[in-house]
């Protein structure tokens, strides 16, 4: 599965939206781009995925270049309940295929 | 009504010992999961198993034995419990068709004193 790299953490006012970024270039046109986030002393919450398309669900939108080469994880309008580590990943589906986490970024909502 | 529950929720046990931990989803997901969380926070997968056939086995040591009796349950039992293996466990269920996410349990911490 391709690696990917996203910032260490980030704060974020609330109210206002949140943009997480990831990169990942090594990406092949197979993997899916999926996002999730944990929160402290929870298990990991999957949030969105998608392959090439901009995605939105109740929780988030993502938004993927259109070279794939990277994405943004929009959280329109943060509130304290979304400080956590929010992790992007890259894989293809099928039963082999693991779920292989990084170091995430550790989004600090604050007042 | 829980989706993915694990027992215990937490684990205070001493070295040497073996300890089982237990997960059942309720999702009808085909496939399960044991990933390992250290003191550092990093998540690591364990093992996988779809439709009780193990299908993913990372580099766990022998004392690690997962047992599935049927899809919607998969078992963790430890054997010879040492310090390195105090983490917090998650178990995880997913439905591949379809490119669903995971859904994971609240974790059991395991620690080993």
């Amino acid at each position: 599965d391709a690696k990917t790299t996203q910032p260490p953490s980030m704060d974020c006012a609330e109210g206002r939206a949140a943009n997480l970024p990831c990169n990942h270039s090594t990406i092949s046109g197979n993997e899916y781009v999926y996002w999730y986030r944990q929160i402290h002393s929870q298990g990991p919450q999957y949030i969105i995925h998608g392959l090439k398309n901009n995605e939105t669900n109740e929780m988030a939108s993502l938004i993927i270049t259109e070279d794939r080469k990277s994405s943004t994880l929009i959280l329109p309008h943060a509130t304290l309940r979304d400080t956590a580590v929010y992790y992007c990943i890259v894989r293809v589906t099928g039963t082999a295929s693991k779920l292989t986490f990084g170091t995430g970024t550790r989004l600090q909502v604050t007042l | 009504d829980t989706a993915v529950s694990q027992t215990p929720k937490y684990l205070v046990t001493q070295m040497g010992n073996d300890k089982s931990i237990k997960c059942e989803q309720n999702l009808g997901h085909d496939t399960m999961y044991w990933y390992k969380q250290d003191s550092k926070k990093f998540l690591k997968i364990m093992f996988s198993y779809n439709n009780k056939e193990l299908i993913i086995n990372e580099t766990v040591p022998n004392r690690f034995s997962p047992k599935s009796p049927d899809k919607a349950h998969l078992n963790l039992h430890i054997n010879s419990l040492e310090l390195g293996d105090s983490a917090v466990y998650f178990c995880a269920s997913s439905q591949e068709v379809g490119s669903y996410g995971y859904t994971f349990g609240s974790g059991t911490r395991l620690t080993v004193v």
